[in-house]
C-alpha cells in the first residue's frame, strides 16, 4: 500500500514569506507527527496529532509555527514570516497509536524548505 | 524527561566485518527503544524495536540490537556488513510512563561500509 506522502519536496522562499507543507498519512493510521532535520542535528519533534485528541504542540519552536491536521487524515505544517534559520527538512510520520505508544512510525519522504 | 545519545558522530567498517552503532538513553520509567535508517534524500525506515520481553531483538535487513537495563544502552549490531548498508541510523527513545507519545532521537551515527 502506498506510504505517508508528502509535498512539495522541495520549497524555496524568501524571508517573510508564508509556506504551507502538506501530509498525507497511511490510510489507517491515527497518529501523525511532524519532525524537523537540520544539517547536523537529530530529529526535533514538532507536534503530535491523535485522533480527535488535542494535539501535542509541545515541539514547535515559535508562535510563527502551526498545523492542523482536517477530517483526521491530511496534515498542513505552515510557517509564518519564514526565517533563514527555519531551512530544514520536514517530516511527517504517521502510526497506528494503540494504547501504548509502542507503535513505530513509518516516516515520508520529506520536504527541502531553503529560506533565502 | 527523556534523552538519548550517539556518541558517534561516524563509524566505518569494512565490508564484511560486524558493525555496531552505539546508542544509550535515559528515561523516568521503562524504555520503549527503535532504530530508523535514513538513506540520502529519504525518510526515515523502521529498523526495529524493544518494548517488553527478549533482551536481543531481531529486526530487518539482518540486524540485530540487544537492550541493557543496567548499562541503559541499546546498541545496533550486524555480524557482516554490506556496502549498501551505508546510511545513517538513528536511535529513539520514549519513556513508557510519560503522558506524550513524542519520541526522542539521537542525533545520528553515519556508517559508512568500505568495499
Amino acid at each position: 500500500g502506498a506510504g505517508v506522502s508528502q509535498s512539495p519536496s522541495n520549497k524555496v522562499t524568501e524571508k517573510g514569506k508564508d509556506v504551507e507543507l502538506r501530509c498525507d498519512p497511511i490510510s489507517g493510521h491515527t497518529a501523525l507527527y511532524w519532525y524537523r532535520q537540520s544539517l547536523g542535528q537529530g530529529l526535533e519533534f514538532l507536534i503530535y496529532f491523535q485522533g480527535n485528541s488535542a494535539p501535542d504542540k509541545s515541539g514547535l519552536p515559535s508562535d510563527r509555527f502551526s498545523a492542523e491536521r482536517t477530517g483526521g487524515s491530511v496534515s498542513t505544517l505552515t510557517i509564518q514570516r519564514t526565517q533563514q534559520e527555519d531551512s530544514a527538512v520536514y517530516l511527517c510520520a504517521s502510526s497506528f497509536a494503540g494504547t501504548s505508544g509502542s507503535n513505530e512510525q513509518f516516516f515520508g519522504p520529506g520536504t527541502r524548505l531553503t529560506v533565502l | 524527561a527523556q534523552s538519548v545519545a550517539q556518541p558517534e558522530d561516524q563509524v566505518n567498517v569494512a565490508e564484511g566485518n560486524p558493525l555496531t552503532v552505539k546508542c544509550t538513553y535515559s528515561v523516568s520509567g521503562n524504555p520503549y527503544l527503535f532504530w530508523y535508517v535514513q538513506y540520502p534524500n529519504r525518510g526515515l525506515q523502521f529498523l526495529l524495536k524493544y518494548i517488553t520481553g527478549d533482551n536481543l531483538v531481531k529486526g530487518s535487513y539482518g540486524f540485530e540490537a540487544e537492550f541493557n537495563k543496567s548499562q541503559t544502552s541499546f546498541h545496533l549490531k550486524k555480524p557482516s556488513a554490506l556496502v549498501s548498508d551505508s546510511a545513517l541510523y538513528f536511535c529513539a527513545v520514549r519513556d513508557s510512563g510519560a503522558g506524550s507519545y513524542q519520541l526522542t532521537f539521537g542525533k545520528g551515527t553515519k556508517l559508512s561500509v568500505i568495499p
